[in-house]
């Protein structure tokens, strides 16, 4: 079964790190490509961030590169590193595989909750 | 920051049509996607590259992209097709993804 199961979602305080982690199952992540997305509480989803099969990686311009995106292959993974996080990334974030050609979603975990808070 | 809106919500009744739009500019330039989310439910996708269906999507939900405006189209309308509903446009030249506003669907 295609699957995807994120871990790491916690309560951090305001300027701190988190890494968030996408485990795979069901395909690889090499060969595919796989983003992140968020949703804030109350508010719409927001890509996050794009890492391609050859490993180019992208983001959206309004993190400013506070994010990275970077994937294990020999664990099939893929991991989102947060730092000096705000409170407005306060957010379920999700991990999504993108489609053969890169225009779709099709398979999206459950999410995991990140909470920016003093 | 590109933008792409959709109605809050829509109403329609069981074994009518509804339509829901996504705006944006030159929105017809982009590929644009469509899912179905229900609560407590990762998104489905109904529909990739403007109007194309998934396998096992009902031939009851069409699409089309043009101009300013993509449009959902589920006809036929039945309960289970209650939900929020979101179209997502890929910006290839980025590249990146911008996600519509959101719809919630009720069946009356």
């Amino acid at each position: 079964e295609v699957q995807l199961v994120e871990s790491g979602g916690n309560l951090v305080q305001p300027g701190g790190s988190l890494r968030l982690s996408c485990a795979a199952s069901g395909f690889t992540v090499s060969s595919n490509y796989v983003n992140w997305v968020r949703q804030a509480p109350g508010k719409g989803l927001e890509w996050v961030s794009i890492i391609y099969s050859g490993g180019s990686t992208f983001y959206a311009d309004s993190l400013k590169g506070r994010f990275t995106i970077s994937r294990d292959v020999s664990k099939n993974t893929v991991s989102l590193q947060m730092r000096n996080l705000r409170v407005e990334d306060t957010a379920v974030y999700y991990c999504v595989r993108g489609s053969r050609d890169g225009d779709t979603f099709d398979i999206w975990g459950q999410g995991t909750m990140v909470t920016v808070s003093s | 920051s590109y933008e792409v809106t959709q109605p809050p919500a829509v109403s329609v009744s069981p074994g009518e049509t509804v339509s829901i739009t996504c705006s944006g500019d030159k929105l017809g330039d982009n590929y644009v996607s469509w899912f179905q989310r229900r609560p407590g439910q990762s998104p489905v996708l109904v529909i990739y590259k403007d109007d194309e269906r998934p396998s096992g999507i009902p031939e009851r939900f069409s699409a089309s992209n043009s101009g300013n405006t993509a449009t959902l189209t589920i006809s036929e309308t039945q309960a289970m097709d209650e939900a929020d509903y979101f179209c997502l446009a890929w910006i290839r030249r980025t590249p990146s993804y911008v996600f519509g506003t959101g719809t919630k669907v009720t069946v009356l």
